[in-house]
Order: C-alpha cells, then structure tokens, then sequence
C-alpha cells in the first residue's frame, strides 16, 4: 500500500504565475482534500473533492481551484499568485464511507514560495 | 467563524516531565482529532474523540473531549525527546469540514 505523495517537494513563483501542485492519493482511497499551511500555523481547508466532484470548500478565493482525476488523483491550481500565497501546501486522502467517519493521511507537502 | 485556539502556543520541557495541552473553541464540534506533524512531513493522526466526555489513552498520550464537546486536552507524561513535534487539534464539522487548531509546538530536551 503506497502513501500520498505530492510534487514537487519545493516550488519558487513570481507574483501574478500560476502554479498547479499535484498529489497522489493513498491506494484505495477516492476522496481528497487540500489544505493550505502558513509558517507556524495549523493547515486551513481549502476544498475536498469526492469522486472527480467538489464536496465542500473554505474560505478562499476562486483562483484556488482543483481537480481529481478517475484515478482519485488530484491537482491544485492557483491563479494570480499572490505573496501571501506563500504557504505548505498539503494534501490529504481517505476513503469516504457512508455514515463512516474516514481518516484522513496526508502527503508530505509542497512548499511554495511567491516572490 | 469556527476557531480553535490552541495553548500554550511553545513549550520547551526536560525529559521525564509531564506537560498538557488545551484546545478550546466556542463551537460545538462532532468529533475531535488530535495530530502530530514532524519537519517536512504532513500531520500524522494520532486519535478521534467522537463522544462528550470521552477520554482515550496512547500509551504515555492522555486524550481528553470535553462534556460540551468545545474544548479538549492532550497530556502526555513523562516526555521523552521523540515526542518533539507540532501538535494539531482538529474540530470536524460536518462531513468534510475540519477545522485545524492553531498548533503547539514542542521541544523535549534530552
């Protein structure tokens, strides 16, 4: 059983890119959830995608958006980057139950610098 | 807005010392997670508290859900420097939302 692996590990932008980061979801599982992680802070959610379809989001703008492939793989594209945009990104996969509470095992991250 | 707060934010112990860790929020939450994150890697889980008043044990690691299912609790006795890490609590609400807490980070000197 492989675990979640995101890529790539680091990544350097200039204000205004767009950079797409990529995760691989743990073997079996078909939901995935992104959340952003600023320095010294827990993560915040961004979006869960369950089966290819947004399942719920938080509180960020539209130029955070996502994907997730028929493979339960998943992207995650930011428009307009931002300095503020600066963060650990991270993913995390589970497999979603009906009426089961599923445990989420997240990647290592993907650390983006906006400059 | 749901928050969580978490305390004390650092906290630098001896090996052999007892220390605890409070996660207050003013919403009401199904159920709880607590989680350890280490440099470079993503949060690991380390338990889920669903029930009011529950208290769940890990070995050395005390978990504590409060009645109101607001607050919870972390002890851990007799800290060894493997315990080093960032620790996380999580509110869930929801089926898909979780709402992280602010962190604590721990230091166990040798």
């Amino acid at each position: 059983e492989t675990g979640v692996t995101q890529s790539p590990t680091h990544l350097i932008k200039t204000r205004g890119q767009q950079v797409t980061l990529r995760c691989s979801s743990q073997s079996g599982h078909n939901t995935v959830s992104w959340y952003q992680q600023a320095l010294g802070q827990g993560p915040q959610f961004i979006f869960q995608y369950y089966r290819e379809e947004e399942n719920g989001r938080g509180n960020f703008p539209p130029r955070f958006s996502g994907l997730q492939f028929p493979n339960y793989s998943s992207e995650l594209n930011v428009n307009a980057l931002e300095l503020d945009d600066s963060a650990l990104y991270l993913c995390a996969s589970s497999l979603e139950l009906a009426g089961g509470l599923d445990t989420q095992y997240f990647g290592p991250g993907t650390r983006l610098t906006v400059l | 807005t749901q928050l969580l707060e978490q305390s004390p934010q650092f906290l630098s112990i001896q090996e052999g010392e007892n220390l605890t860790v409070y996660c207050n929020s003013s919403s009401v939450f199904s159920s709880l997670q607590w989680y350890r994150q280490e440099p470079g890697e993503g949060p690991v889980l380390l338990v889920t508290v669903v029930t009011g008043g529950e208290v769940k044990k890990l070995k050395r690691l005390t978990f504590q859900f409060g009645d109101a299912r607001k607050d919870s609790s972390l002890h851990i006795t007799a800290a060894q420097p493997g315990d080093t890490g960032l620790y996380l609590c999580a509110g869930i609400s929801g089926t898909y939302k979780y709402i992280f807490g602010t962190g604590t980070r721990l230091k166990v000197l040798a």
